[in-house]
């Protein structure tokens, strides 16, 4: 059974850093391109990073650009956010997920549960 | 940057068909993938290349795109489906490509 489980998010004031991780597991990792998509409270969702599975290709929406930085550790199933600079509109909760590339257009097939960042004075 | 319009809301009795919409500018030239996301949980992908369904998707969930408007088709509505609904897209109009989402749509079962 394919599971991604997210973890690291919580409190932390506008300015500082918080890193995110989601462990995988039932399905071989190191073969998928990973995302990390956010969805504000009662809003809708928005991409944030996408990560090829090697790691070679990283891709950012523009809103997060040169803030976070995306990483994967296939020897540990694991996909990292490093999240700086935060600001009050990064408050989200934080989903990573698996995009199946097999089909045309690499869908999102698993999601995890979420883990949720607040950011606040 | 390429833009997704949903309408916000949709309602529709039980047993009836729902069809929530999926505007952009030539999206009949994309591939179309809709998820499906009940409260306090993760979306679900529901339908995926415009048309296809993931294994364990009941076949009342179907597709189609062309021109510029993609559809979810829901029949036989169950009190069940009410949720929120999201199409996405891959666009590669920038310099890099960018994962694209629709603005959602509340599904209420009347």
């Amino acid at each position: 059974e394919v599971q991604l489980v997210e973890s690291g998010g919580g409190l932390v004031q506008p300015g500082g850093s918080l890193r995110l991780s989601c462990a995988a597991s039932g399905f071989t990792f190191s073969s998928y391109e990973m995302n990390w998509v956010r969805q504000a409270p009662g809003k809708g969702l928005e991409w944030v990073s996408y990560i090829s599975s090697s790691g070679s290709t990283i891709y950012y929406a523009d809103s997060v650009k040169g803030r976070f930085t995306i990483s994967r550790d296939n020897a540990k199933n694991s996909l990292y956010l490093q999240m700086n600079s935060l600001r009050a509109e990064d408050t989200a909760v934080y989903y990573c997920a698996r995009a199946d590339c097999s089909s045309t257009s690499c869908p999102l097939d698993y999601w995890g549960q979420g883990t949720l960042v607040t950011v606040s004075s | 940057s390429y833009v997704l319009t949903q309408p916000p809301s949709v309602s529709v009795a039980p047993g009836q068909t729902a069809r929530i919409t999926c505007g952009g500018n030539n999206i009949g030239s994309k591939s179309v993938h809709w998820y499906q996301q009940k409260p306090g949980q993760a979306p679900v992908l529901v339908v995926y290349d415009d048309s296809d369904r993931p294994s364990g998707i009941p076949e009342r969930f179907s597709g189609s795109n062309s021109g510029n408007t993609a559809t979810l088709t829901i029949s036989r509505v169950e009190a069940g489906d009410e949720a929120d609904y999201y199409c996405q897209v891959w666009d590669s109009s920038s310099d890099h490509p960018d994962v694209v989402f629709g603005g959602g749509t509340k599904l209420t079962v009347l």
